[in-house]
């Protein structure tokens, strides 16, 4: 399979522990991104990378957060002293650059699921 | 700022029936559309984009959007509902965060097709 990956796919932690995602993304693309998904939502802009810049963060991604895509290949999202309010799936998604108005597609991995309890 | 509307949180069909899915947005510069389809603990995958040529857009498993740029609409139709087709829908359209493209997502359709 050649798509998107991430691991672990279901996470169930104590309030206060400190969590990891990894997302590899579709070899070759050098865009990654980070979306949270709650409950009856749709998907929430996280985080861009290119390559291994972390380029862009939105608002959601508190100090807790923080995110590394090392080698410009597979990323890691970690989220430390976690909260209640931070179980959602979080999903992983890969490009290649755009260009020019209408951009390639972007392409969704099938999440990783948090529970804080 | 960029944004979209689903304007039904559910939609039930029946087996072989027509399927609409209304979505607007709602846009300061010409727009990049999509449709995607989420199945129950699947990630999503992408129906459909619009992204400035033909306004009627043709996609997977029979599904098909129009880009109505009066109506700022960008409905999702399929002629015929298979009981595959039962998931969340979303409407998505670009928007640019700083300097990276990115996806802003309607709340999504739940669509049920019964028997």
């Amino acid at each position: 399979d050649t798509g998107v990956s991430q691991d672990p796919r279901h996470k169930i932690t104590k309030r206060g522990q400190n969590v990891t995602f990894r997302c590899d993304p579709i070899s070759e693309h050098n865009r990654l991104y980070w979306y949270r998904q709650t409950l009856g939502q749709g998907p929430e802009f996280l985080t861009y990378f290119q390559n291994e810049a972390q380029l862009e963060k939105s608002r959601l991604l508190s100090d807790r957060f923080s995110a590394e895509r090392p080698k410009g290949s597979f990323s890691t999202l970690e989220i430390q002293r976690t909260e209640q309010g931070d179980s959602a799936m979080y999903l992983c998604a890969s490009s290649f650059p755009d260009r020019a108005a209408s951009g390639n597609t972007i392409y969704f991995g099938e999440g990783s699921w948090l529970t804080v309890v | 700022a960029q944004s979209v509307t689903q304007l039904d949180s559910h939609v039930s069909v029946s087996e072989g029936t027509p399927v609409l899915l209304r979505c607007n947005y709602s846009s300061s510069y010409s727009p990049s559309l999509f449709w995607y389809v989420q199945h129950p603990n699947k990630g999503l995958q992408l129906l459909l984009k619009y992204t400035s040529a033909a306004t009627l857009v043709k996609g997977i498993n029979g599904f098909e959007a129009e880009f109505k740029k009066s109506e700022t609409s960008f409905h999702l139709t399929k002629p015929s509902a298979h009981m595959s087709d039962a998931a969340e829908y979303f409407c998505v359209v670009t928007s640019f965060f700083g300097s990276a493209r990115q996806l802003t997502f309607g709340s999504g359709t739940q669509l049920t097709v019964l028997p």
